[in-house]
């Protein structure tokens, strides 16, 4: 079965730090993964994803992953953190079971200090 | 802005009751996945449609069904409310070229908030 582990469930960094949120997939098969962000009161939106090729993938608002398969890991980060960056960040499985679902982790939230 | 629209955007019912949200995909997408999201926690797979029919369903029991229209709005029918049925519901529209087909992106609505008394 396919799963995802993000740990930390709260992450603090101060503005103009680097961000690094953990995640960590299970997939028997070669997984599609995704990252997505989710502000307050708002549906989930996708960062980035990895399919195939490249394995640094960069993103939307200056977030990029890399997909290191020896590790199953898929980490999201961010060189500079800003105020805005405040927000619920999920990573998500993707894999074809026999019928199609996305999985995601239990979400990491990420405080930026001023 | 998504495009994915759902509603009621919030709604109380009592335990026992039956509800149904409804969801209007993206203009041009063929699938509609619904999440259910409880609070501080990541959104649980409940299932997706995929040109009108059921193409995979989540840990959820019977009572948690659905529907999609031909013009791919989607419908979520809760029946026997339980208390732990409270939560967010997201639904998500996408656009795949196959049943089988995973690398798509997710497009999310921003949910109907039910809180079962």
């Amino acid at each position: 079965a396919q799963s995802v582990t993000q740990l930390g469930s709260h992450v603090s960094v101060s503005e103009g730090a680097l961000v690094l949120l953990r995640c960590n997939y299970s997939s028997s098969v070669p997984p599609y993964l995704f990252w997505y962000v989710q502000y307050p009161n708002q549906g989930l939106q996708l960062l980035l994803k990895y399919t195939t090729g490249a394995t640094l993938v960069k993103g939307i608002n200056g977030f990029e992953a890399e997909f290191k398969k020896s590790e199953t890991s898929f980490h999201l980060t961010k060189p500079s953190a800003h105020m805005s960056d405040a927000a619920e960040y999920f990573c998500a499985v993707s894999v074809d079971t026999g019928g199609f679902k996305t999985i995601f982790g239990a979400g990491t939230r990420l405080f930026v200090k001023a | 802005e998504t495009g994915v629209t759902q509603s009621p955007t919030h709604l109380i019912k009592t335990r026992g009751q039956q509800v149904t949200l409804r969801c209007s995909s993206q203009s041009g997408h063929n699938t509609v996945s619904w999440y259910q999201q409880a609070l501080g926690q990541g959104p649980q797979f409940i299932f997706q449609y995929y040109r009108e029919e059921e193409n995979g369903r989540g840990n959820f029991p019977p009572r948690f069904s659905g529907l999609q229209f031909p013009n791919y709005s989607s419908e979520l029918n809760v029946n026997a409310l339980e208390l732990d049925d409270s939560a967010l519901y997201l639904c998500a529209s996408s656009l795949i070229d196959g049943k089988a087909a995973t690398n798509e992106k997710l497009f999310f609505g921003s949910g109907t908030q039910l809180s079962v008394l």
